[in-house]
């Protein structure tokens, strides 16, 4: 129990163009979900907390106007990069907090990432 | 500086040995310390979290916290070859499903 996806695996677009990367928690709900970025070598960085129904709230730093988060439903976020530039490209994660269905509502389960690159 | 400093690593060990991986970090407001694992291509997955300082054991592995000294260390005892993976460990200050500071991660290889 407890899994979350994401889709796709692996993008690569040409400069300028808007990517839209999709996460589902697949057998609960999940009132928030979160947004990470890791560059090679280097950690984990959260972007966004993201709530069902409300504005996702960013971390400093992260610009909203280019990493848009929807998150529409109890078991799908999706974040878009728009425009996106060859420093966009990363490994995208995302993880839903536990909430009813399977899963504990005090543990993070993460998905298995989006690899992006833009060339 | 980091928030949380972790060793990259990589770090080799034969089958069966004891493993230490450990993180120090800077912010006093952490309460919660958390290990997690990844293997290649897979999100993290939790494997065991501490709340404040002390010592937390399941199975194989055993966390530590030492606020006073700002380290946490998690060992692995007779480790196998299914441990191979990255080990992350992350912090925060308001509980495990609340916003989360990584360290980069030990990748550890095991070896017959």
């Amino acid at each position: 129990g407890a899994v979350v996806s994401q889709h796709p695996s692996w993008v690569i677009c040409k400069s300028g163009t808007s990517v839209k990367i999709e996460c589902r928690s697949l057998d609960f709900q999940a009132t928030t979900m979160f947004w990470y970025r890791q560059f090679p070598k280097q950690s984990l960085m959260l972007m966004a907390t993201s709530n069902e129904g409300s504005k996702a709230t960013y971390e400093q730093g992260v610009e909203k106007d280019k990493f848009l988060i929807n998150h529409a439903s109890l078991t799908l976020s999706t974040l878009t990069v728009t425009s996106a530039h060859p420093e966009d490209s990363s490994f995208y994660i995302c993880s839903a907090r536990g909430g009813s269905g399977t899963g504990n509502r005090d543990t993070q389960y993460f998905g298995p990432g989006t690899r992006l690159t833009v060339l | 500086q980091k928030e949380v400093e972790q060793d990259p690593g990589p770090l080799s060990v034969p089958e069966g040995a004891i493993v230490s991986l450990n993180c120090t970090y800077s912010n006093s407001a952490f309460q919660y310390f958390m290990w997690y694992r990844q293997y290649s291509r897979k999100g993290p997955e939790l494997l065991m979290y501490t709340y404040s300082s002390g010592n937390k054991e399941d199975g194989r592995f055993t966390a530590q916290v030492d606020k006073s000294s700002k380290y946490i260390s998690l060992f692995i005892r007779d480790s196998q070859p299914s441990d191979s993976a990255t080990y992350l460990c992350a912090m925060s200050e308001g509980g495990t499903a609340s916003k989360l500071t990584f360290g980069t991660g030990t990748r550890l290889q095991v070896t017959l």
